[in-house]
């Protein structure tokens, strides 16, 4: 059974510019979730989504974005990027939400933002 | 507000030795508590839940609501448990959002 996927692993992008990430959920999954991994600030909540709907959102500026589609992928996008935004992005899927239902990582897609 | 603190940034011991990676909590409601590990170049993986009440590669943690806290340990530390290990907690309720603590990376010298 295939891990959660994410695409680009790695990628690099000048300030003012948008960046679109994508995830593919384990086969089954449909609850999708982001996460923005810094040395600085850890691992912090973006999103989550299920069934296309948004169900939470994180502290985070308007300039993230994300959606989710019928067949649970999931893309997350970053307009007007600033350096600070330079982060690995993780991705994590789960059969539905909650419910102590187990949560499964992607390897995370590496942005540099210069 | 919602936190999970992990004290220590680096836990260093030595092969054999026991282990205890401190976590705790604030939140007012039932929360779900959860340890992931990260080994070097792999993905971040869930190690156990407080729900589950079980063992994984050796290790344990028990959920103490007076103290807020949700400490990991093992009895004896083997080399191949260096990682970095995050605390993590899931509201209750349907939802899949979990907040994590700084981390803690664990290094077993030989």
């Amino acid at each position: 059974k295939a891990g959660v996927t994410q695409t680009p692993r790695y990628l690099i992008k000048t300030r003012g510019q948008q960046v679109t990430l994508s995830c593919s959920p384990i086969s089954g999954h449909r609850s999708v979730s982001w996460y923005q991994q810094t040395p600085g600030q850890g691992l912090q909540f973006l999103f989550e989504y299920f069934s296309e709907t948004q169900r939470n959102k994180g502290n985070f500026p308007g300039r993230f974005s994300g959606r989710q589609f019928s067949n649970s992928r999931s893309e997350m996008n970053v307009s007007t990027l600033e350096l600070g935004d330079s982060a690995l992005y993780l991705c994590a899927s789960s059969l539905v939400p909650g419910g102590g239902n187990t949560i499964y990582f992607g390897e995370g897609s590496w942005l540099t933002v210069v | 507000a919602q936190r999970v603190t992990q004290p220590e940034k680096l836990l260093s011991v030595f092969k054999g030795a026991p282990v205890e990676l401190k976590c705790n909590y604030s939140y007012s409601g039932s929360p779900e508590l959860f340890w992931y590990v990260q080994y070097s170049r792999q993905r971040l993986q869930l190690l156990l839940r407080h729900i589950s009440r079980e063992s994984i590669k050796g290790f344990t943690a028990d959920l103490n609501k007076g103290e807020t806290s949700f400490h990991l340990k093992k009895p004896f530390a083997q080399e191949e448990d260096s990682a970095m290990y995050y605390c993590a907690l899931s509201f209750s309720g349907n939802t899949g959002k979990l907040i994590f603590g700084q981390g803690t990376t664990l290094q077993v010298k030989p």
